[in-house]
């Protein structure tokens, strides 16, 4: 099975930059996804990583490490609609297609 | 292009009574998923469709839940009967799964079924 690991809440200012964390064990990888829930709503696909590097796609980018069994979500000029839930999920081994999802980041942007 | 349909939006029920949700995927889709998610937490996979083929079901507690998604469109998920535990969001969740690589497939959310069991 996967174990992921993300904070469960972080606070940021308007305007700012904020990185949010993900940290996995997994017995074989296909891939990683961050997902945005604003409350009460429903997931909202990111990104998708499965090569190493960053992937930008406007103000947010995601990067992935895999022999660190490491990603993180980059959140560039933060604005007050950011705050919601990030879900980091990882696709494992092989025939396995089903991601698991962590417990989410809960992010606060505040004036 | 619709998005992912549920009904109901919300739910309440006393324990013991049966409750069923519905689903309608995004038109093409041929991967459906239901999730089941705590408040607080990521959501957990119930059952994964493959057209009407149910092919990943290891989560779902067949004792008292079911799914069934007729001609692979809709699709319906049912708890009878229902306990105090089962309050949760039932999620609904379609994708294009293209042959037998799923790589970079995405799975698109509905807004969730929010159940509360008196």
């Amino acid at each position: 099975g996967q174990n992921i690991d993300q904070p469960t809440e972080m606070t940021a200012t308007e305007g700012a930059i904020v990185q949010i964390n993900c940290t996995y064990q997994t017995s074989g990888f296909n891939g990683l996804f961050w997902y945005q829930q604003h409350a009460g709503e429903a997931p909202t696909f990111l990104s998708y990583n499965v090569l190493d590097g960053l992937e930008e796609k406007g103000r947010f980018s995601s990067f992935l490490s895999r022999s660190k069994g490491y990603s993180y979500l980059l959140l560039k000029e933060l604005q007050m609609k950011d705050s919601a839930s990030y879900l980091c999920a990882v696709r494992g081994p092989g025939g396995s297609y089903i991601p698991t999802f962590g417990r989410g980041t809960s992010l606060i942007v505040h004036p | 292009e619709a998005g992912v349909v549920q009904s109901p939006r919300y739910k309440i029920i006393e324990k013991k009574q049966p409750v069923a949700f519905w689903c309608n995927p995004i038109s093409g889709h041929n991967t459906l998923y239901w999730y089941l998610q705590n408040l607080g937490q990521g959501p957990e996979l119930l059952i994964r469709y493959e057209n009407e083929e149910a092919v990943d079901d290891s989560q779902l507690p067949k004792d008292r839940f079911s799914a069934e998604r007729l001609k692979g469109v809709d699709s319906t998920l049912k708890i009878q009967p229902a306990e105090l535990g089962d309050s949760a969001v039932y999620l609904c969740a379609s994708s294009f799964m293209r042959g037998r690589n799923p790589a970079g497939e995405t799975q698109y959310f509905g807004p969730g079924t929010r159940l509360l069991v008196l």
